[in-house]
């Protein structure tokens, strides 16, 4: 099964930009590179997802990489309220489940 | 747009009881799917439904039940709760499971067992 890695925790500064990067070795070729993100006390959110090309809605930006061993979630400039818990989740297998590992907690300071 | 529906938000059990966790989406989607999340983790699959009439288990089924007569609702029974059972409860539908399709998220069901 394809993994994700993340790391626990990062910190950013208010109205700066932010990157959260996720490593997928192991990611196939038909597996989505889907972002959840989950404020507390809340369910999750969907944030964006991508399968090759790098990808912009009006929450982030998903770049991913040419290998597509690795991509990085951009938020363009951070407020409070995007403090909270990010999830990178591959759709490991075409028409399997969602698996949650334990995310990135972002913690936005003013 | 109501979404998805999680009845009750909070409730607390004692040992041995049973209980329903009511969920309900009005999308029109044939995927729905419970998670449970415990402190500081990530969520973790229980059950879940392509479709009315189909369920099948996930990572985490022992001590829970579903049904999906509808495609509207999911419920989600503790058969005789267990306070390991104590845990934040997410019910989430998509329109279908077989493709990439945005999942959608209640906003989740504390239930503490004692």
């Amino acid at each position: 099964d394809a993994k994700t890695t993340q790391p626990n925790s990062m910190e950013s500064n208010e109205e700066e930009p932010v990157h959260l990067p996720c490593n997928h070795s192991t990611i196939s070729g038909t597996d989505y590179i889907h972002w959840y993100r989950q404020l507390p006390s809340q369910g999750p959110e969907y944030v964006i997802h991508g399968l090759t090309s790098n990808v912009n809605n009006r929450m982030a930006s998903l770049a991913i990489a040419e290998d597509r061993k690795s991509s990085t979630l951009i938020l363009h400039r951070a407020t409070l309220r995007d403090a909270a818990v990010y999830y990178c989740i591959l759709r490991y297998n075409y028409g399997q489940n969602f698996v949650f590992g334990p995310g990135t907690r972002l913690s936005v300071l003013p | 747009n109501a979404g998805v529906t999680q009845t009750p938000k909070f409730q607390v059990l004692k040992t041995g009881q049973s209980m329903t966790l009511q969920c309900a989406q009005d999308m029109n989607h044939e995927y729905m799917s419970w998670y449970r999340q415990d402190p500081g983790m990530g969520l973790r699959l229980i059950h879940y439904s392509v479709g009315a009439g189909i369920t099948d288990q996930g990572e985490v089924p022992n001590g829970y039940n579903v049904s999906r007569s509808t495609t509207e609702d999911f419920p989600l029974r503790l058969l005789s709760a267990a306070p390991s059972q104590t845990s934040v409860y997410f019910c989430a539908s998509s329109y279908s499971v077989w493709d990439g399709n945005t999942i959608y998220f209640g906003e989740g069901s504390w239930l503490t067992v004692v």
